[in-house]
């Protein structure tokens, strides 16, 4: 089984309305990393989390650790086409760092006009 | 630097040959990690190295693949013989110790 699912797998959304990711780990997590993936590209790093209760924003896009129940959420506010590709959420398996990402299984995102 | 730079971009090739990917990472970096990319498993850990030694390669499928890292600005994934269903996007990819892995452009693999 996946150590990292994501939910929900695939998700359209209007343009300027707001939406959540999920990522439930089933290990304990030392980092969450959070990544977006056109298609045909390679993936681009959009932030990470370390501590319990850490929130990170960038631009509209706003992510939350929450370590006692091993989960992350990801929330775009404003949704705008240039949003839309895939989101994976990686995990960090030791507690040294960036050592061994493994990653989940992915949130297709589109956004319609 | 021009980031993580893998060729080539795109590579179809018939069942039982042999198959290599090349990757360079950007300078510095002390770790670099294949992955495979597919539909049905999603992004999958191969091999990864520390300053050019492998440090797990559990997620190599079986001994068809081989990951190689001569020096700090180069690592191969070679499989032989090539099967259908190796068929996916690997990407290569960089980091330093701490903070975010640099991802290349990954080459799509198509084995007919």
């Amino acid at each position: 089984s996946q150590e990292l699912e994501q939910s929900p797998q695939s998700l359209i959304v209007q343009e300027g309305k707001n939406l959540t990711i999920n990522c439930t780990s089933s290990k304990t997590l030392y980092g969450l990393y959070w990544y977006k993936q056109k298609y045909g590209e390679g993936l681009i790093f959009l932030m990470m989390l370390q501590k319990g209760g850490e929130e990170k924003s960038h631009e509209k896009i706003t992510a939350k650790l929450d370590e006692k129940k091993q989960q992350s959420s990801l929330h775009i506010t404003a949704s705008q086409p240039s949003h839309a590709g895939i989101y994976l959420c990686g995990a960090d398996r030791s507690n040294f760092g960036n050592e061994k990402l493994t990653f989940g299984t992915g949130t297709r995102l589109t956004i319609i006009p | 630097d021009a980031g993580v730079i893998q060729s080539p971009r795109h590579e179809v090739t018939e069942m039982g040959q042999e198959v290599t990917l090349r990757c360079k990472p950007i300078s510095g970096h002390d770790y670099l990690f294949w992955y495979r990319q597919t539909m049905m498993r999603g992004l999958e850990l191969l091999i990864y190295f520390n300053n050019n030694v492998p440090i797990d390669d559990s997620g190599m499928p079986e001994d068809r693949f081989s990951a190689k890292m001569p020096n700090a600005s180069f690592s191969t994934l070679k499989i032989q013989p090539s099967e259908p269903r190796d068929s996916a996007v690997y990407f290569c990819a960089s980091s330093l110790t701490l903070g975010e892995a640099f991802f290349g452009q990954g080459t799509r693999l198509t084995v007919v």
